[in-house]
């Protein structure tokens, strides 16, 4: 079973701020990292394909990073908005298999 | 375009019941996989296939059956409910994931919540 950890937990911010989150996984055999996001009473739905060291990202105000060598991804939204409360979910492939390992998530509620 | 579609939304059943969840995409996707979700322990990955005839054990495979005669559907089968599989659970399709072709994100439906008594 691979570990793929996300941080924090929850979050909560006052409108207007920006924040991040991170999605630790392992460095050994990577292919590729998604992200999605995860409206409440909706299905998950993805941000973010994401293959190679050092790849960014960027979708409106949300963009991530990629770290494979050390085995981590950021993602970060600008200017939060309250339509961005949901939680954040990123999902690990390694090579060769093709089994999509999720993270718990990062819950994120924006106050207006 | 209906895109993944699950069904039933809801179900009720007792312990030591079978029944099948029904899965269905219409976007010619040759990978389509299974998920339960729990409090605190994310998405976990029961079954999954690459394609018509293929399927392969997920994470948390045990008391479940799968079984993909066509592209477009892949049915999860609890042969003997029990209440430890009292969860939400998703279907998710994709062209391809690690390892084929293509490298595109997952599709989800839109889960069904089971209650097993």
């Amino acid at each position: 079973i691979l570990n793929v950890e996300q941080s924090p937990q929850s979050l909560h911010v006052q409108e207007g701020d920006s924040t991040n989150f991170t999605c630790s996984f392992p460095s050994s055999n990577f292919y590729a990292l998604h992200w999605y996001r995860w409206e409440t009473a909706k299905s998950p739905e993805a941000l973010f394909v994401m293959t190679l060291n050092g790849d960014e990202k960027k979708k409106g105000r949300i963009s991530a990073t990629l770290n494979t060598k050390e085995g981590y991804s950021y993602l970060y939204i600008k200017g939060s908005q309250p339509e961005d409360s949901a939680t954040y979910l990123c999902a690990f492939i390694v090579g060769g298999y093709q089994k999509v390992t999720f993270g718990t998530g990062t819950k994120l509620q924006v106050i207006p | 375009n209906a895109g993944v579609t699950q069904t039933p939304k809801f179900q009720v059943l007792k312990t030591g019941q079978s029944m099948t969840l029904q899965c269905a995409q219409d976007m010619n996707h040759e990978y389509m996989s299974w998920y339960r979700q729990d409090p605190g322990m994310g998405l976990r990955l029961i079954h999954y296939s690459v394609g018509a005839g293929i399927t392969d054990q997920g994470e948390v495979p045990n008391g479940y059956n799968v079984s993909r005669s066509t592209t477009e559907d892949f049915p999860l089968r609890l042969l003997s409910a029990a209440p430890s599989q009292t969860s939400v659970y998703f279907c998710a399709s994709s062209y391809g994931v690690g390892g084929t072709r293509y490298n595109s994100p997952l599709h989800f439906g839109n889960g069904t919540r089971l209650t097993v008594t």
